[in-house]
């Protein structure tokens, strides 16, 4: 039971490049999300999905896609990389959604990406 | 729109003293507040959490607080040792399902 994995650890990008970040989970949960951290900032949610096929903005969704096609797999995609976009970035999953049983987030390890 | 304050960003204490963070939130719906302990270069991990049919809940040293009526609760940290040091995050549920979280504040315990 590995939890909830990120790949990859470290990334370096051009400005203008593309590159997709992968969150695995095998803990059959159904909802997953995105968030970047930045000094200061705390944890601010780009995308979630509220299950298999579903996708939602979060607080500061512009430039990121996001697709959740397997349950286990979310998926965030950077189109063309901005300096701005230099962060640490955390997937998490939770069992189910606010106020029900099993709500807890587990965080997967992180992404550091870098954009020159 | 939705929104967790916390304070304070930054908090230095000598081993043995107590620390105490406190968040406020907007949401008045909330009815879940974890709070996370991320260490330097970690993920963040949850430590403790309260739901708003119990007022006060202990887990050894820490402890949380909630006063849903001001909308505002409180980790309690007492006999801090030097391995509390980290950042820690509270967070409230937000009406989308997701958690809405504060900014975080560094604990720094000198020995």
């Amino acid at each position: 039971n590995a939890g909830v994995t990120q790949t990859p650890k470290f990334r370096v990008l051009k400005t203008g490049q593309s590159m997709t970040l992968l969150c695995a989970q095998d803990m059959n949960h159904e909802y997953m999300y995105w968030y970047r951290q930045d000094p200061g900032m705390g944890l601010r949610l780009i995308h979630y999905s509220v299950g298999e096929g579903t996708t939602a903005k979060g607080e500061v969704p512009d430039g990121y896609n996001v697709s959740r096609l397997k349950k286990q797999n979310f998926l965030l995609g950077l189109e063309s990389a901005a300096p701005s976009q230099t962060s640490v970035y955390f997937c998490a999953s939770s069992l189910t959604g606010r106020g029900q049983t099993g709500y807890g987030y587990t965080f997967g390890s992180g992404t550091r990406l870098t954009v020159v | 729109g939705e929104n967790v304050e916390q304070h304070p960003s930054t908090l230095s204490v000598q081993e043995g003293d107590s620390a105490v963070i406190k968040c406020t939130y907007s949401d008045s719906a909330s009815n879940y507040f974890p709070w996370y302990k991320q260490e330097l270069g970690k993920r963040p991990q949850l430590i403790i959490d309260i739901r708003s049919n119990v007022g006060e809940k202990k887990d050894q040293r820490i402890a949380v607080t909630l006063n849903k009526t001001a909308k505002h609760f409180s980790l309690h940290i007492t006999e801090t040792q030097p391995e509390d040091s980290a950042v820690y995050f509270c967070a409230a549920g937000g009406s989308q399902g997701n958690l809405i979280f504060g900014k975080g504040t560094k604990l720094s315990v000198k020995p």
